[in-house]
């Protein structure tokens, strides 16, 4: 079965520092997994995504993840914290449904990112 | 725009009132679910689609009931709400095709608040 387990429940850094979000899954599968993020009142909007290409991904804002079979990880970076990064943030693995091919999703329990001046 | 929207955005009721929230996409998606979203513990998806008159069952379905009669629409009927059904809600579609890296899209949450 899959699961997600983020480390830290509360991240705080300040303006211009490094950002590390941890998280860890858990899965039998090869699996896809995914970063959300949430700002306040609003609704959630994919960061990053890994599908078994590279394990080096991307995502918008300067965010980026590495994907680490050998220790089961997928932590969220940023070399520079704004301001505007103080959000919630969840790490989601997917797994295919074997009925249609429907993909669900299933979040850690978030980590808020507190960002000071 | 593609989008998903839920409505309304912000409820609040009494024990045992029905209510029902709304969701649309326009993206032709044929699968849609609900999820609930409460303090440390993440979202939990409530009930999926897979398409027209096909739902079933997510992690934590007890007190909530769906329908998908058309492909866009999708909503969550909560026949007798109570209290512990106080939390922020979201939608989501997708598509199937390409496998589980496919994106969800959700729609913008409903805070519901039970009394």
């Amino acid at each position: 079965a899959q699961s997600v387990t983020q480390l830290d429940s509360h991240v705080s850094v300040s303006e211009g520092t490094p950002v590390l979000l941890r998280c860890n899954y858990s899965s039998s599968y090869s699996p896809s997994l995914f970063w959300y993020v949430q700002h306040p009142n609003k609704g959630l909007q994919l960061l990053l995504k890994y599908t078994s290409a590279a394990t080096l991904v991307k995502g918008i804002n300067g965010f980026e993840a590495e994907f680490k079979k050998s220790e089961t990880s997928f932590h969220l970076t940023k070399p520079s914290a704004h301001m505007s990064d103080a959000a919630e943030y969840f790490c989601v693995v997917s797994r295919i449904m074997f009925s249609g091919g429907y993909n669900k999703l299933i979040f850690g329990a978030g980590t808020r990112l507190a960002v000071h001046p | 725009e593609a989008q998903v929207t839920q409505n309304p955005r912000y409820l609040i009721t009494v024990t045992g009132k029905k209510l029902t929230v709304t969701c649309s996409q326009n993206m032709n998606h044929e699968y849609m679910s609900w999820y609930r979203q409460d303090p440390g513990l993440g979202l939990r998806q409530i009930y999926y689609s897979m398409n027209v008159e096909v739902t079933d069952k997510g992690d934590v379905p007890e007190g909530y009931k769906v329908s998908r009669k058309e492909k866009r629409n999708f909503p969550l009927i909560l026949e007798s709400p109570s209290p512990n059904q106080t939390s922020l809600y979201f939608c989501a579609s997708t598509q199937p095709a390409g496998g589980p890296g496919n994106e969800q899209f959700f729609g913008p949450g409903t805070r519901l608040t039970v009394l």
